[in-house]
Parts: C-alpha cells; structure tokens; sequence
C-alpha cells in the first residue's frame, strides 16, 4: 500500500503562490492523485485530482512529474481564507487514511 | 440541491453508554462512507456502504456498526463507549460518476466523558 509524506506545515503571505509537494512512492499504475481541503470542524473539500502532467482548475493547479511518486500542488496568490489543511490522497486511500495532512497558514 | 447533511451536530455521552449517528447523502449519491476524526489528525475510515451493505472497512471494532437504508441514507452506531471515541465523525457520499470525488458533510462532533 502506498504511503504519503507531505510537509506537516507551511506559513505563507496573502497574495504569495504556496507549492505543496506530497510523495506518494509506490503508487498503483492506475490510481489517480487528489487533493483535499479541510477548515476546522468543518469535512474535507475536494480541490482537484489528475494522473500526470499538469491539470488546472478554478481553484489550483497540480503537477504530477512522469514517475508520479510525487504530486504539488500549486495555490496562486493565497488570501487569508486559504488557512487550512490540504490533504494528498492517491485514488486507493479515499477509502482509508489520510493521513496528517499539511497546515497552511496565511498571514496578512 | 442539498450537500451531504449529518445529525446531530454535537452530542456528548458518557462511556459505556451507546450512540447514534444519521448522514444523508448529497442528492443522486448512492454509496456513504464513515470516517473518524481525533483532534488534530487526518480522517480515518471505518467503513462504506453500498447497496444498503457493508463494502468495505476500516480497522475499527466491532463495536463499530452501521446500516444504509434504501433512500442511501446511513447509520453509524458505536456501542460500549470509550474516552477515545471522542472524536469528530464525518459521512462522505459519491456516486458512481464522480469515483475520484467525495463529498462531506459537516461532521458530528462526540464527546464521551
């Protein structure tokens, strides 16, 4: 079964771009890689998924190398509600653990 | 069109004792999960249900239990009550064309004293 490592924490500035990077070695061929965000007390929020290269939405953006043992993902120009835990979940671990996460915290 | 709703939304219990938890899938979702979230921590699953039977679990007691009606909506039921279940629950449902996504409810904070 795959692990994740992801940074515990980061600090940022409003209006910074924050680069989260998750690793996830092991990594079925067919799984692919999503992203969740948590506020507290509050459930977890889908942001974006992808396989491979880079894929884009609204929200973020996320990049997967060829090797897919690690995915980032990008926030641009945080705001101050951008404050939350961003969980990396390969397809297969919706179902189990997600792990710690990693708290961002934005300051002004 | 309502998301994932849960009930209650506090509740606090004294060990030994047996609780309750109701989830409502969001509108067209078919399968609900449950998981179990300590202070602090990542959500852990306890199980899923499909089809009004259990697909999948966790590692979580038999103490554990739950049940799917046939409207999708879902029971979590945790018997003997210890200290350590303190904790918040949340209900996750999908449906079928949306299996990379999961959507959360709000959660179900327990305090067992």
């Amino acid at each position: 079964l795959a692990k994740t490592t992801q940074p515990i924490s980061m600090d940022s500035y409003e209006g910074q771009e924050v680069n989260i990077t998750c690793s996830h070695n092991n990594i079925a061929t067919n799984d692919y890689i999503t992203w969740y965000q948590q506020f507290p007390s509050q459930g977890p929020r889908f942001i974006i998924q992808g396989y491979k290269t880079k894929v884009t939405n609204e929200v973020a953006s996320l990049f997967i190398p060829a090797d897919r043992k690690s995915s980032t993902l990008s926030l641009p120009r945080v705001s101050l509600s951008d404050t939350a835990v961003y969980y990396c979940l390969p397809k297969s671990f919706q179902k189990l653990v997600f792990g710690t996460g990693t708290r961002l915290l934005v300051s002004p | 069109d309502a998301g994932v709703t849960q009930s209650p939304t506090h509740l606090i219990k004294t060990r030994g004792q047996q609780v309750t938890l109701r989830c409502s899938p969001k509108s067209g979702h078919d399968t609900v999960s449950w998981y179990q979230q300590a202070l602090g921590q990542g959500p852990q699953f306890i199980f899923q249900y499909y089809e009004e039977e259990e697909r999948q679990r966790g590692n979580f007691p038999d103490r554990f239990s739950g049940h799917q009606f046939p409207n999708y909506s879902s029971e979590l039921n945790v018997n003997a009550l210890l200290l350590g279940d303190s904790a918040l629950y949340l209900c996750a449902s999908r449906g079928l064309a949306e299996s990379y996504e999961q959507y959360f409810g709000p959660g179900t904070r327990l305090t067992v004293t």
